[in-house]
């Protein structure tokens, strides 16, 4: 099956600090992403789409200059949680699909802890 | 967005019984998915269920939708203490893979 990856695995890092957070498609071009948050012990909410060579599309409620999204490649899409706070402390996974209104492979996620 | 919605939430349950787990969501769909989370793990997918299908089997999986009711079903046969996880319905609207996700079961398997 298809496999998708996300770097780092988990981070911790000081309020105020911006953290990148990367997507891949191992073995298949993906022109779409989607960017999921998921707070301990409830579902994912979708953030936004990232569109490979155009703007990503933000959910209602999420904020697009703090969550930057930037997919220059069919394989790559990276979120980036910027100053960061406390409340940002959530578990991040990102998904593509290999066509549209298919099947979705996620990634392993990222924990991200901000002090 | 419309939101998927499980219910039971909580489920334990011997080795080798069957799990039973529901979801209802709110508008049409185009398709609905089945995914399973073990802890603080991505999320594994399951089945893929479209609007004009009524039920779908993979090895001990059999889900069910009825989009009368605007509801589906995840029956697990034969549980293993392996099958214990978290179990999300999502739902796509618009065909377009844009996922909304129920509130997810939690099921213990008790070897």
């Amino acid at each position: 099956g298809a496999v998708v990856s996300q770097h780092p695995s988990w981070v911790i890092c000081k309020s105020g600090t911006s953290v990148k957070i990367e997507c891949r498609s191992l073995d298949f071009q993906a022109t779409t992403m989607f960017w999921y948050r998921q707070f301990p012990k409830q579902s994912l909410m979708l953030m936004a789409t990232s569109n490979e060579g155009s703007k990503a599309t933000y959910e209602q409620g999420v904020e697009k200059d703090k969550f930057l999204i930037n997919h220059a490649s069919l394989t790559l899409s990276t979120l980036t949680v910027t100053s960061a706070h406390p409340e940002d402390s959530s578990f991040y996974i990102c998904s593509a699909p290999l066509l549209v209104g298919d099947t979705q492979y996620f990634g392993p996620g990222t924990r991200l802890t901000v002090l | 967005s419309q939101q998927g919605e499980e219910d039971p939430q909580a489920l334990s349950i011997q080795e080798g019984e069957n799990a039973t787990m529901n979801c209802s969501y709110k508008t049409s769909i185009n398709n609905l998915q089945w995914y399973r989370q073990n802890s603080g793990r991505g999320l594994v997918h399951l089945i893929l269920i479209r609007s004009n299908e009524r039920e779908k089997h993979s090895g001990r999986l059999r889900v069910t939708l009825d989009t009368s009711k605007k509801s589906s079903s995840l029956l697990i046969t034969a549980s293993r203490a392996a099958d214990t996880a978290s179990y999300f319905c999502a739902t796509d609207a618009g065909g377009n893979n844009r996922l909304a996700f129920g509130k997810g079961n939690q099921v213990v398997v008790i070897p």
